[in-house]
């Protein structure tokens, strides 16, 4: 089956630090990609939606500036989480779509746990 | 966006088979149903999905109210490997998935 990475799978910061995030589709080109982020016990929140070649699309209340979201290639989608503060610890998750059998089914990552101190 | 609502928590025993409902009382007629289950600190996991019609796959089964108002995910016979947190999802091709809180199930042996 389809399978999407995420690069770090864990990463510890100090505040006002800056992290990326890596999300790629291993054996397929996803044209878009999206990202979320889970607090402890909550469900998962969508934050934007990542566009090849163009502007990423942020949900309401996501601050673009601060989640900066990079999809330079077919495989290759990015989230800067700038200036990290300790309210950004979270869970972040992304997927991809990939359309088989007319149908577009959904690959997420494992996950990426972001601890800021 | 079209929302679900699911029962917060299920219990079952091994080898026992569950059955998790799902509400969505506005789904549209495009929507998919789609099942997704998470262990902790992991990405969601797939399921099963369906449209219209009862769907039967090597995991699960999905049962889709004639309305398409509910459905109902049947796990025929539980393992402790499938405790996890269950989300009954919508979407319509290509748009992200929208996820509500889930049920957790718990399986005792």
């Amino acid at each position: 089956g389809a399978v999407v990475s995420q690069h770090p799978s864990w990463v510890i910061c100090k505040s006002g630090t800056s992290v990326k995030i890596e999300c790629r589709s291993l054996d397929f080109q996803a044209t878009t990609m999206f990202w979320y982020r889970q607090f402890p016990k909550q469900s998962l929140m969508l934050m934007a939606t990542s566009n090849e070649g163009s502007k990423a699309t942020y949900e309401q209340g996501v601050e673009k500036d601060k989640f900066l979201i990079n999809h330079a290639s077919l495989t290759l989608s990015t989230l800067t989480v700038t200036s990290a503060h300790p309210e950004d610890s979270s869970f972040y998750i992304c997927s991809a779509p990939r359309t088989s059998g007319g149908y577009n089914e959904q690959f997420f990552g494992p996950g990426t746990r972001l601890t800021v101190l | 966006d079209a929302k679900t609502t699911q029962p917060n928590s299920m219990e079952s025993n091994e080898e026992e088979p569950v059955h998790l409902p799902c509400n969505h009382s506005t789904i549209s007629g495009t929507d998919y149903i789609h099942w997704y289950r998470q262990l902790p600190s992991q990405g969601p996991e797939y399921v099963i999905h369906g449209l219209t019609s009862n769907v039967n796959n090597r995991m699960a089964s999905l049962a889709i109210a004639e309305d398409r108002k509910s459905s109902t995910l049947i796990l025929h016979r539980a393992t402790l490997r499938d405790a996890a947190v269950y989300y009954c999802t919508l979407n319509q091709a290509g748009t992200a998935l929208i996820f509500g809180k889930g049920t957790t199930l718990s399986v005792s042996s």
